[in-house]
């Protein structure tokens, strides 16, 4: 079946350091891949997606490659800042009509330290 | 400004008790969706309504029971029979090609 598999945290960086969280996925078909975002005590945010191979999402000096031939979703950031602390969840949503599950990795907890 | 909106924000249960925690979203969705998240681990589905009046279960429904009587609304019920139920719950609704998921802040529900 569909899955996720997500680089496990904590993962610590100083203030202006590379980040990668690496995800890879199982799927049948073309899934959308996306990359949400989740800050202490609140829901989760859409931080980035992409929707066909080859396609990279960015926002927020983030950005993500949706790799078919890796089946690979990795999530980088050049130069993160302390308010970038939060979990980080890499999900997938199957290419079918209708409501979809969307199928989540566990998370991976990022702290910034200045 | 469209959203979702999750009430309450922190809810404490007796147990033995029922609760209900509302979900209500005035973006036009037609899919609404219930999660819920323990410390440390990813959401798992509960429940989903594609439609009004039409709802499937998810992955953990055991203990759990949903209604979706207007488009706008979609609570979820947590019944005595849930064995666990202190976790964050998380709402989330998505519209027309039900890609993209938009979710609420969430109701952290504590048994005594």
């Amino acid at each position: 079946g569909d899955s996720v598999t997500q680089m496990e945290g904590p993962v610590t960086l100083s203030e202006e350091a590379f980040l990668t969280i690496n995800c890879t996925y199982t799927a049948t078909g073309y899934p959308s891949l996306f990359w949400y975002v989740q800050y202490p005590g609140e829901g989760l945010q859409l931080l980035l997606k992409a929707t066909k191979a080859d396609d990279k999402g960015s926002n927020k000096g983030f950005e993500a490659t949706y790799r078919k031939e890796t089946t690979s979703f990795h999530l980088e950031k050049g130069s993160v800042q302390v308010s970038d602390s939060a979990v980080y969840f890499c999900a997938l949503s199957p290419l079918i009509t209708g409501a979809n599950n969307l199928f989540f990795g566990t998370g991976t907890r990022l702290t910034v330290i200045p | 400004d469209g959203g979702i909106t999750q009430s309450p924000k922190y809810l404490f249960r007796k147990e033995g008790q029922n609760v209900t925690l509302s979900c209500e979203q005035n973006l036009n969705h037609d899919a609404m969706y219930w999660y819920r998240q323990d410390p440390g681990q990813g959401l798992r589905l509960i429940y989903y309504s594609q439609i009004v009046n039409d709802f499937q279960k998810g992955d953990i429904a055991e203990g759990y029971s949903v209604s979706r009587e207007k488009k706008e609304s979609f609570p979820l019920t947590v019944t005595s029979a849930q064995k666990n139920p202190t976790a964050f719950y998380l709402c989330a609704s998505s519209g027309q090609g039900y890609n993209e998921q938009f979710f609420g802040p969430g109701t952290r529900l504590t048994v005594l």
